[in-house]
C-alpha cells in the first residue's frame, strides 16, 4: 500500500498522560497536513508542513501540541498532559507540490482521553 | 462566525432526485476550492476542485461565485452509492486548508 499511512490507528490513554502519533505521507509529497475530527464536524486545520518546515499553525494547536517532520518525509504530533476534550480522530494528508491540489488523507488515528 | 458554512443537513432524497448543496466562506483571499467527499468512518476523499468557470464530472457539477463567496454541489440521478458526506473546502493564500462541517446525504431506494 503506498497510500498515507498512520500509526497507531486507535489510542486509549488516561488523562494527564502524553501520547504521539505518527504519519507516513505518499513518497515523494513534500505537503503533510495534520487535521483534527470530532464527531457530526469536517477536520479541522492543526498544521500544515511543506518538506520539514513547518509553515502553519492553527490556534487550535496549543502550547500541549507540537508537531515535527525532521527529515521532511514522516510526520509526528504530540499531546502532552492529554484532557478529555482531546479526544477525536486526527488524520494526516499529504500532497506534492504548489501545482497539484489533491491531498490524499490517512485513516486516521482516533485517540480516547479517559 | 465559521469560515466555510455549509446546509447542516441531512438531505434524505430518492434515488434519481437532484440534489444541491451550498456553502459560503468568509476569506475573500482564498484560492483555491473542492468537494471532498466522506464515507462513514473513512478518509476524506477528493470530489472535485472547484474553478471559477464551473466545472462538471459526470452528474457532478460544481459552481464558485467569488463575488458572493459561494460554492455549490449539483449532484444529478442520484444513486445509493452517493450516500456520503459531502465536505466543502477552500485553501488560503498560505496553504491551509479549511473544512465545512459536511453535508450529509442518504440516497433510498
Amino acid at each position: 500500500d503506498t497510500g498515507v499511512s498512520q500509526d497507531p490507528r486507535h489510542k486509549i490513554t488516561k488523562r494527564g498522560q502524553n501520547v504521539t502519533f505518527r504519519c507516513d505521507p505518499i513518497s515523494e509529497h513534500n505537503r503533510l497536513y495534520w487535521y483534527r475530527q470530532t464527531l457530526g464536524q469536517g477536520p479541522e486545520f492543526l498544521t500544515y508542513f511543506q518538506n520539514e518546515a513547518q509553515l502553519e499553525k492553527s490556534r487550535l494547536l496549543s502550547d500541549r501540541f507540537s508537531a515535527e517532520r525532521p527529515k521532511g518525509s514522516f510526520s509526528t504530533l504530540e499531546i502532552q498532559r492529554t484532557e478529555q476534550g482531546d479526544s477525536a480522530m486526527y488524520l494526516c494528508a499529504s500532497r506534492p507540490g504548489a501545482s497539484y491540489n489533491e491531498q490524499f488523507f490517512g485513516p486516521g488515528t482516533r485517540l480516547t482521553v479517559l | 462566525r465559521k469560515e466555510v458554512e455549509q446546509d447542516p443537513g441531512p438531505f434524505n432524497v430518492p434515488e434519481g432526485a437532484t440534489v444541491a448543496f451550498n456553502c459560503t466562506y468568509s476569506n475573500s483571499a482564498s484560492q483555491s476550492f473542492f468537494w471532498y467527499r466522506q464515507d462513514c468512518r473513512k478518509e476524506p476523499k477528493l470530489l472535485m476542485s472547484v474553478y471559477s468557470s464551473g466545472n462538471e464530472d459526470g452528474r457532478f457539477t460544481a459552481q464558485l461565485n467569488r463575488a458572493s463567496q459561494y460554492i455549490s454541489l449539483l449532484i444529478r440521478d442520484s444513486k445509493l452509492s452517493d450516500s456520503a458526506t459531502y465536505l466543502c473546502v477552500v485553501r488560503g493564500n498560505n496553504n491551509d486548508m479549511r473544512f465545512g462541517a459536511g453535508t450529509r446525504l442518504t440516497v433510498k431506494p
